[in-house]
């Protein structure tokens, strides 16, 4: 298994430009969340699933998108990127029983100029 | 909300134990979680322990668990240079469906 995948590893992008990060899981999962890492401030959540087509709001939502069209995928949209969104992104996914592991992707850097 | 918090810096010497520390405020928090992150890497599952039960103990780690006071803790014996990580503290909300997490804690290791 490949576990818990995310594309791209590191992003520049222009202020206003829009861009999707990817994060694809292959253990059949169904919760699958987004977080955002800055310094101090540990993980933040944007946006969670609890199965395909079902999203909801963490802390942090606003500026981003995300939707779950199937259980592997949970792309995170940044409609108008600003500055205020450079980050660390990190996927994560996991079962809805048992003690709840969630398993992380590598991380996306992003930088907003 | 729920909230858990942890100091930022913790420094000890190699061969000593650390004691990581946590708060957090849902009495409902089904699971707690300690999490470890390198540099440059994701977070990694380290232990985690049951809201019914104190301690649980794998090798060198030791966790505690006062619910009365919501408050957790990480022990590590005899730390090495490559127990160097930030550290994470976690709580899984009651309806299961999200995991809240701490700032995190950075163990450094001085020899």
């Amino acid at each position: 298994n490949a576990g818990v995948t995310q594309t791209p590893k590191f992003q520049v992008l222009k202020t206003g430009q829009s861009m999707t990060l990817q994060c694809a899981q292959d253990m059949n999962h169904e919760y699958m969340s987004w977080y955002r890492q800055d310094p101090g401030m540990g993980l933040r959540l944007i946006h969670y699933s609890v199965g395909a087509g079902i999203t909801d709001q963490g802390e942090v939502p606003n500026g981003y998108n995300v939707s779950r069209s199937t259980t592997e995928d949970f792309p995170l949209r940044l409609l108008s990127a600003a500055p205020s969104q450079t980050s660390v992104y990190f996927c994560a996914s996991s079962r809805p029983g048992g003690q709840g592991t969630q398993y992380f992707g590598p991380g996306t850097r992003l930088l907003v100029l | 909300g729920e909230d858990v918090e942890q100091s930022l810096f913790l420094s000890v010497r190699e061969g000593d134990s650390s004691v990581i520390n946590c708060t957090y405020t849902d009495s409902s928090s089904t699971y707690l979680y300690w999490y470890k992150q390198e540099p440059g890497a994701g977070l990694q599952l380290l232990t985690y322990i049951f809201s019914n039960m104190d301690m649980k103990q794998d090798q060198r780690l030791t966790v505690l668990l006062n619910k009365k006071d919501k408050h957790l803790s990480l022990r590590i014996a005899d730390t090495q240079t490559g127990d160097s990580a930030i550290y994470f503290c976690a709580e899984r909300n009651s309806s299961a469906s999200k995991i809240i997490f701490g700032s995190g804690t950075r163990l450094s290791i001085r020899p």
